[in-house]
């Protein structure tokens, strides 16, 4: 059964500090591995799926590198703002080409003005 | 574009009575996924379609659960008796492709109470 773990399980930053969190998914069979940023009452947005080794992604100050040969990932946020307060979530695949998204449980990034 | 459709947002109802969640994809996606959200299990996959064939249901609770997608553009889940323990937040998500290099959009979700 795959398991993906993410740490740490809650975060508490101050505005401006940089954060970054981890996801460590089994590295055989890897295809691909998502990011998602869920807001309170809100639904899960993607932000990035990745699929190479040593892939790196980034949109505005978020960015996300991937290492598949050690199975893990690392989401990053340069200049916490108190609207990147969100649940971050990790996701990858029990298999090679299925359409089944394991989920982690998430990292819980709360920004203080 | 609309984004993924789900109805209704809330619905209460008393145990034994049965619940039906409705879920419109984004048009030209043809993966189609049910999840639950609890405290306890964080966000769990019930069941997925490609091109409206069930492909995996392993995550469906149990008989009382059940899905449907009778063409391209919408799906149901329905529990039937319903019980409190179903009580959760059921999103829907689609997809382009059936292969799993593009992202998942999720709907609204349906927030369920199982009196």
């Amino acid at each position: 059964i795959l398991n993906v773990e993410q740490s740490p399980q809650s975060l508490h930053v101050q505005e401006g500090d940089s954060t970054n969190f981890t996801c460590s998914f089994p590295s055989s069979n890897f295809y691909a591995l998502h990011w998602y940023r869920w807001e309170t009452a809100k639904s899960p947005e993607a932000l990035f799926v990745m699929t190479l080794n040593g892939d790196e992604k980034k949109k505005g100050r978020i960015s996300a590198t991937l290492n598949t040969k050690e199975g893990y990932s690392y989401l990053y946020i340069k200049g916490s703002q108190p609207e990147d307060s969100a649940t971050y979530l990790c996701a990858s695949y029990g298999s090679s080409n299925t359409g089944k998204l394991i989920f982690g449980q998430g990292t819980t990034l709360q920004v203080k003005p | 574009d609309a984004g993924v459709i789900q109805s209704p947002r809330h619905e209460v109802t008393e145990m034994g009575q049965e619940v039906t969640l409705r879920c419109k994809p984004i048009s030209g996606h043809n993966s189609l996924f049910w999840y639950r959200q609890t405290m306890m299990r964080g966000l769990e996959l019930l069941i997925y379609f490609n091109n409206n064939v069930p492909i995996d249901d392993s995550g469906m609770p149990e008989d009382r659960f059940s899905a449907k997608m009778p063409n391209a553009s919408f799906s149901t889940l329905k529990i039937q008796p319903s019980e409190p323990r179903d009580s959760a937040v059921y999103f829907c998500a689609s997809r382009i492709g059936a292969q799993g290099g593009q992202p998942q959009h999720f709907g609204d979700g349906t927030r369920l109470s199982i009196l």
